[in-house]
Order: C-alpha cells, then structure tokens, then sequence
C-alpha cells in the first residue's frame, strides 16, 4: 500500500478566508512533505517533516503554515492567500526520515492525488 | 547544485513506435534518479527508481554516469502512455528530501 490521502481534492477560497489541506499517510513513513504545483510545471518543494519535526521551509511566506500532529497527518494551513497561490498543492511522504548522517539509498517519495486550489 | 534537464518539452510518437525521453543531470555527489509519470489531472506517479533497474508498464532506464543521463526508454508506445513524464533527482545523502524535478516532457502516442 503506497497511499496517501489529501482532503480536500478541490477548495475555492476567498483572499480573507482561513482553510487547511489534510493529508494523511498509514504507511509508517517518518517524513512527510507539501510540495506546489503550477499547471504543467514540476513540483515545487516546500516543508519537509522529518520524525515530526520541521526540517525544511523552502523559504514560504507565513500565509502557508504548516503542521504536523502526529506522525500519520499532515496539515497545512491558509491564511490571506493571494489569487497567485491557486495551484495543486501535493502532499507526499517517504519512509525514511531526513538524515544527514544516515545512508538512504532508495528512500522514494510518494506523492497524494493532491488538492486544488483557487484563490479568488 | 543538483540540476535535471529534459531538453524536449513535447513528445509526441505513433502508436507502436519507440520512444525515449530524455534526462540529464548534473549532480556531485552519489545522485538517485527517479522518473514520475502525471496523467491528466492525476497524482504524480513513481514509475521508475534508478537502484532498483526494473521494468514498469514496459519502460525502462539506465543510469549512465559517464554521461549524466537516465533517459526513459519504451520499444512500443501505447495511447495510455500519454502523460507529463518527470525526472527527478534524489542526494542519496539527504535520503531524497530534496527531490529537484526537470521541466517534464509532455508525451503524446497518437493512434
């Protein structure tokens, strides 16, 4: 089972509105992760969870706030979004943790069907 | 700096004939190539790891180090395989928390 669930699948939000995207993974993976997408552009990273714990802001502006509860969920909160926000926002996880000192051959990331969002 | 380059932004193949998209990377360190397929308006899909050299769904990918690439490669295009294919790169070292993606190559098998 690789799967990782994203509610909701599509949001359409007002630029003054507070929402959260919910993801959640039963595989036991340690790191989990929001990535940005743009209309026939890759993925852009922009958290990583590692063991619970925040290990990578991709430099995101404080309206993206993200959390993580436990270490099966993964939520990421929206606050005065801008309409250049709107995007796939994909949530993903792997098995292993971020480790600098640990070998990690093979630690693929699995990605969520991900959620839309529109900003307007 | 880690960096993926797919130099074709659209592919497009008959059914049938073979097809190879390209990939090349320029990387340091021990690099771990993936490709991701995304078909339309669906989650990105792992479709191939570089250390684990199989087959899926006919496609297939050798890491050439002398040549930095890992070009996706498939004898016979079917219609299904069109979709957004992704080349990624993992650092072996940071366990692949840092994924770069190239741009995408855009498939289309015509009938």
């Amino acid at each position: 089972d690789t799967e990782v669930t994203q509610t909701p699948k599509h949001l359409v939000m007002g630029m003054t509105n507070k929402k959260s995207l919910k993801c959640e993974q039963h595989m036991g993976h340690r790191a989990m992760y929001w990535y940005k997408q743009k209309a026939k552009k890759p993925p852009e990273l922009m958290f990583v969870y590692s063991y619970e714990k925040l290990s990578i802001n991709e430099s995101v502006p404080s309206r993206f706030s993200p959390e993580c509860p436990n270490s099966s969920l993964l939520n990421l909160h929206l606050h005065a979004l801008q309409p250049e926000d709107s995007a796939l926002y994909l949530c993903a996880s792997s098995r292993r943790g971020v480790s600098l000192r640990q070998g990690s051959s093979g630690n693929t990331i699995y990605f969520g069907e991900g959620s839309w969002l529109t900003v307007v | 700096a880690q960096r993926v380059t797919q130099p074709e932004k659209l592919l497009s193949v008959f059914k049938g004939a073979p097809v190879e998209l390209k990939c090349n990377y320029s990387y340091s360190g021990s690099p771990e190539l993936f490709w991701y397929v995304q078909y339309s308006r669906q989650r990105l899909q792992l479709l191939l790891r570089h250390i684990s050299r199989e087959s899926i769904k006919g496609f297939t990918a050798d890491l050439n180090k002398g040549e930095t690439s890992f070009h996706l490669k498939k004898p016979f295009a079917q219609e299904e395989d069109s979709a957004m294919y992704y080349c990624a790169l993992g650092p072996q070292e940071t366990s692949g928390s840092r994924l770069t993606f190239g741009e995408g190559t855009q498939l289309t098998v015509n009938p």
